[in-house]
């Protein structure tokens, strides 16, 4: 079965650190997703691409987060520099077209788990 | 603003007891969707059911159900004969005016 592929699965860094993360959708997933979940909370949307085109950045801390989806498949996700605040799972979702938040029919990878020290 | 409220931070049972998750939510939007999620300890989210804001119905699958009250704005999960297997964090979430809101998720764990 198909999955979204992210790494590294444990980042662990001191803050002021760049950190980066990656992701590979679904083959044929145009639309993809980069979710922060913070212990005990739920998943909230940082940045959302149609293909190479951001969608949805408004929720992205745009002085120290940068993503990019150069050719419109896999996605990186950078921090610099890393805050203690940053502290989290980093998680990236994919969907295909006819779906999505509307539909609630996400793919999610098994997420990037962010220690900053 | 929406908002999605699951009171139950966790909560244990004993395996083959019948559990109910409780999901309250708050939307001006008349149309809207619901959905749940279950995050096993690998990571990932697996969506799990869908419901519009005009479909009251209740849905049945498996030992997996779920009640939707307008009224209450109240979207609870049950599982029946809970299995050791679905010991994970379940998640709500509403999808309204062009934005996906998770509940702060319950986790649920089965004794054996």
């Amino acid at each position: 079965e198909a999955e979204v592929a992210q790494s590294p699965r444990y980042k662990i860094t001191e803050k002021s650190q760049a950190v980066a993360f990656w992701c590979d959708p679904i083959s044929g997933h145009a639309t993809l997703y980069w979710y922060r979940q913070i212990l005990g909370q739920g998943p909230e949307l940082l940045v959302q691409f149609q293909d190479e085109s951001v969608v949805d950045d408004s929720q992205l801390p745009k002085d120290r987060f940068s993503a990019e989806r150069l050719k419109g498949v896999d996605s990186t996700l950078k921090i610099q520099p890393a805050e203690l605040g940053d502290s989290a799972m980093y998680l990236c979702a994919s969907s295909q077209p006819g779906q999505g938040p509307n539909t609630g029919e996400l793919f999610f990878g098994e997420g990037s788990r962010l220690t900053v020290l | 603003a929406q908002k999605v409220t699951q009171a139950q931070t966790e909560i244990s049972v004993v395996e083959k007891e019948d559990v109910t998750l409780d999901c309250v939510y708050e939307t001006r939007d008349t149309t809207y969707y619901l959905f749940w999620y279950k995050q096993p300890p690998s990571g990932e989210l697996v969506f799990l059911i869908r419901r519009n804001s005009f479909d009251e119905q209740n849905e049945i699958s498996g030992r997996y159900s779920w009640n939707f009250q307008k009224s209450t704005s109240s979207f609870n999960f049950t599982i029946t004969a809970s299995q050791v297997v679905d010991s994970a964090v379940y998640f709500c979430a509403l999808f309204g005016n062009e934005k996906l809101t998770f509940g702060t998720g319950t986790r649920l764990t089965i004794i054996p």
